[in-house]
């Protein structure tokens, strides 16, 4: 299998569960990211992680968890979510080191929706 | 914050080429400008970047004003396939952020 796999496709939770959310990148990268999108907004970024270590954190409230075990997965751990929470939570991955051949490659998304 | 603008929507005739355009006037000199497009039911994928000079590729071309403040992505023949929405991107190098704009549906009439 190749480039960046998301499981699953689509997940519905009530705002007591807990659930997680699963990437894995097939390109060898060393940076991975979790990005949210809402109807009508721009992509949010959420988290990065480069080399396993977490190097961004937009913000993001409590309830969502991310974890990186290695360079080629990605989890993120929802818990006590709200409504608004609902979107398409889409992993990506890149090759950060050679600025000018830095780009990201997106899995297809776990479309949530947080009843 | 950095900011993009792009139009919420355009048509193109299928077989003519496709403008895109998009304002980025806050970019600095070291961000690189990427598009990249989202086809339905899909994740974004990677179209073209490029930094101050025009670009090539086989997906498409990228021109960049000559002050950076804007650039276009230029589809030379458009298919039915290339109906998505386009995002036009500031990448600040070594900081892990592309900011996302809220991107330009581009609808092909066959």
């Amino acid at each position: 299998e190749t480039g960046v796999t998301q499981t699953p496709r689509h997940l519905v939770m009530g705002m007591t569960n807990k659930k997680s959310l699963k990437c894995e990148q097939h390109l060898g990268h060393n940076a991975m990211y979790w990005y949210k999108q809402s109807a009508k907004k721009p992509l949010e970024l959420m988290f990065v992680y480069n080399f396993k270590e977490q190097t961004e954190n937009n913000s993001v409230p409590s309830r969502f968890s991310p974890e990186c075990p290695n360079s080629s997965h990605l989890f993120l751990h929802l818990h006590t979510l709200q409504p608004e929470d609902s979107a398409l939570y889409l992993c990506a991955s890149s090759q950060v080191g050679q600025v000018a051949d830095e780009k990201l490659f997106f899995g297809s998304g776990t479309q949530l929706s947080v009843l | 914050d950095a900011k993009t603008t792009q139009p919420n929507s355009m048509e193109s005739n299928e077989e003519e080429p496709v403008h895109l355009p998009c304002n980025h006037s806050t970019i600095s000199g070291t961000d690189y400008i990427h598009w990249y497009r989202q086809l339905p039911s899909q994740g974004p994928e990677y179209v073209i970047h490029g930094l101050t000079s025009n670009v090539n590729n086989r997906m498409a071309s990228l021109a960049i004003a000559e002050d950076r403040k804007s650039s276009t992505l230029i589809l030379h023949r458009a298919t039915l396939r290339d109906a998505a929405v386009y995002y036009c991107t500031q990448y600040t190098s070594g900081t892990y952020k592309y900011i996302f704009g809220t991107g330009t549906r581009l609808k092909v009439l066959a």
